[in-house]
């Protein structure tokens, strides 16, 4: 079946560090990939997504590559801030409209000044 | 920028008793969808909707839950007979064949 699995957290990191955040996919066909972001106390927030294989999606800073050889979509940013402290979840689409997303078990980042 | 809003923002209700909870879509989206999200763990399909029926549903989704398009704005999922296991944030999402757009959440609270 279809599924995502990502990084185990909390991952703390200092502000201006380097983020790498894990994600593999497994699914039949070619499914869209997804990064939301979750604030704390607030909803999902669509950080970025692609759509096809070697798509980069970006958003604020922030980059994934859909890689359909590693079946990964691993979040990147190069300096990270105290402002992206937040819950961020890998989802998948199968790309059959009005389907489920598929969600990771979400990465906690905590971003110390 | 059009966005998902849901009300109420937090509700408390006693076991056993019915809830209402309330979406609005964004407005030329077809695709509608209630995901949950128990505190601490994944978020979790339940429902998605399209053309006035329910395209998909989890296991999750028993007959307990059903969900409304009542006049053609507002997008509802009403729990029956309230569970101590259904406390968590229940989240209404609308989007294109393409994106699911996410409204901020109701945090339901079952004592």
């Amino acid at each position: 079946g279809n599924s995502v699995t990502q990084m185990e957290g909390p991952v703390t990191l200092s502000e201006e560090a380097f983020l790498t955040i894990n994600c593999t996919y497994t699914a039949t066909g070619y499914p869209s990939l997804f990064w939301y972001v979750q604030y704390p106390g607030e909803g999902l927030q669509l950080l970025l997504k692609a759509t096809k294989a070697d798509d980069k999606g970006s958003n604020k800073g922030f980059e994934a590559t859909y890689r359909k050889e590693t079946t990964s979509f691993h979040l990147e940013k190069g300096s990270v801030q105290v402002s992206d402290s937040a819950v961020y979840f890998c989802a998948l689409d199968t790309n059959q409209a009005g389907t489920a997303l598929i969600f990771g078990k979400g990465t906690t980042l905590s971003v110390s000044s | 920028e059009p966005e998902v809003t849901q009300t109420p923002s937090h509700q408390v209700t006693q076991m056993g008793q019915e809830v209402i909870l309330r979406c609005v879509p964004i407005s030329n989206h077809l695709y509608f969808y209630w995901y949950r999200q128990i505190l601490g763990q994944k978020v979790e399909f339940l429902v998605s909707f399209y053309n006035n029926e329910i395209s998909e549903k989890s296991e999750i989704f028993d007959d307990q839950f059903s969900v409304e398009r009542p006049d053609g704005s507002n997008f509802t999922l009403k729990i029956r007979s309230t569970k101590l296991e259904d406390s968590a944030m229940y989240f209404c999402a609308s989007g294109t064949q393409e994106t699911q757009y996410f409204g901020p959440g109701t945090r339901l609270l079952v004592l």
